[in-house]
C-alpha cells in the first residue's frame, strides 16, 4: 500500500502560538490530501480538503482562518494551527491515496496546548 | 448529510471466539467503504477497502461485507486473538473526493482476552 508520513507526532505548545503538522505521501503523487481531527473518545471527523496547488476546501465549522492549509507539492501537505487554545488539543491526522483506491493514513500528530 | 454507525461501541471476547462487527450508513449512494483498525495514540490502519460494486472482501481472518442497498457493511474477525484488540472504525467515501473523502463511524473498541 501507499505510505502516508506525518511529522511530528506529537507536540505540546503554549496558548497563542502556531503549530505546523506536515503530511507527506512518499512513493506517490497526491494532488488531494484530507486533513481530519479526532477528539477524545469519538470518531475522526473531516476538517479540510487539500488541493495541491490551490485553495483547501473547509468543512462546516472549520476556520479556515486559524487552520491554514498549504499543499504546494504534489508530495506535501502542511497545516498549520495558529494562534492555538487549549480547545484546539486533538489527534490530528492526515490522509492520502490514489484516485479510486483506499486511503492511506499519516501516523497522526497528538497536538496539546498549555 | 451521511451518518454512519457502528455496533456494538465495545466488545470483549475470549480468545478463539469468531465475532462481528456492524457498520450502518445512510445514504446509500457511496463509492466505497473501508475498514480500519486503530490502535490507542496510533494512526489508522486500513484492513479492507470494499467497492460500492462489490459484495465482500476478504484478507486473512478477516471477511468484510458490503450492502449498499440496506446499508450496512460487517467485518467478521475469525479466531480472534489478543493482538487483534483495537478500535474498529468502517469509513464511507463521499462524492467528490477520488474515493478518498471519508466520513467515519463511531468505532467499535475491541478487547480480546487471553
Amino acid at each position: 500500500g501507499a505510505v502516508v508520513s506525518q511529522h511530528p507526532s506529537w507536540v505540546i505548545c503554549k496558548s497563542g502560538t502556531s503549530v505546523k503538522i506536515e503530511c507527506r505521501s512518499l512513493d506517490f503523487q497526491a494532488t488531494t490530501m484530507f486533513w481530519y481531527r479526532q477528539f477524545p473518545k469519538q470518531s475522526l471527523m473531516l476538517m479540510a480538503t487539500s488541493n495541491e496547488g490551490s485553495k483547501a476546501t473547509y468543512e462546516q465549522g472549520v476556520e479556515k482562518d486559524k487552520f491554514l492549509i498549504n499543499h504546494a507539492s504534489l508530495t506535501l501537505s502542511t497545516l498549520t494551527v495558529t494562534s492555538a487554545h487549549p480547545e484546539d488539543s486533538s489527534f490530528y491526522i492526515c490522509s492520502a491515496g490514489r484516485v479510486n483506491t483506499e486511503a492511506f493514513f499519516g501516523q497522526g500528530t497528538r497536538l496539546t496546548v498549555v | 448529510k451521511q451518518e454512519v454507525t457502528q455496533i456494538p461501541a465495545a466488545l470483549s471476547v475470549p480468545e478463539g471466539e469468531n465475532l462481528v462487527l456492524n457498520c450502518s450508513f445512510t445514504d446509500s449512494a457511496i463509492y466505497n467503504l473501508q475498514w480500519f483498525r486503530q490502535d490507542p495514540g496510533k494512526g489508522l490502519t486500513s484492513l479492507l477497502l470494499i467497492q460500492s460494486s462489490q459484495r465482500e472482501q476478504t484478507s486473512g481472518r478477516l471477511n468484510a461485507s458490503l450492502d449498499k442497498s440496506s446499508g450496512r457493511s460487517t467485518l467478521y474477525i475469525a479466531a480472534s486473538q489478543p493482538g487483534d484488540s483495537a478500535t474498529y472504525l468502517c469509513a464511507v467515501s463521499l462524492a467528490g473526493g477520488g474515493g478518498n473523502k471519508l466520513t467515519f463511524g463511531t468505532g467499535t473498541q475491541l478487547k480480546v482476552e487471553l
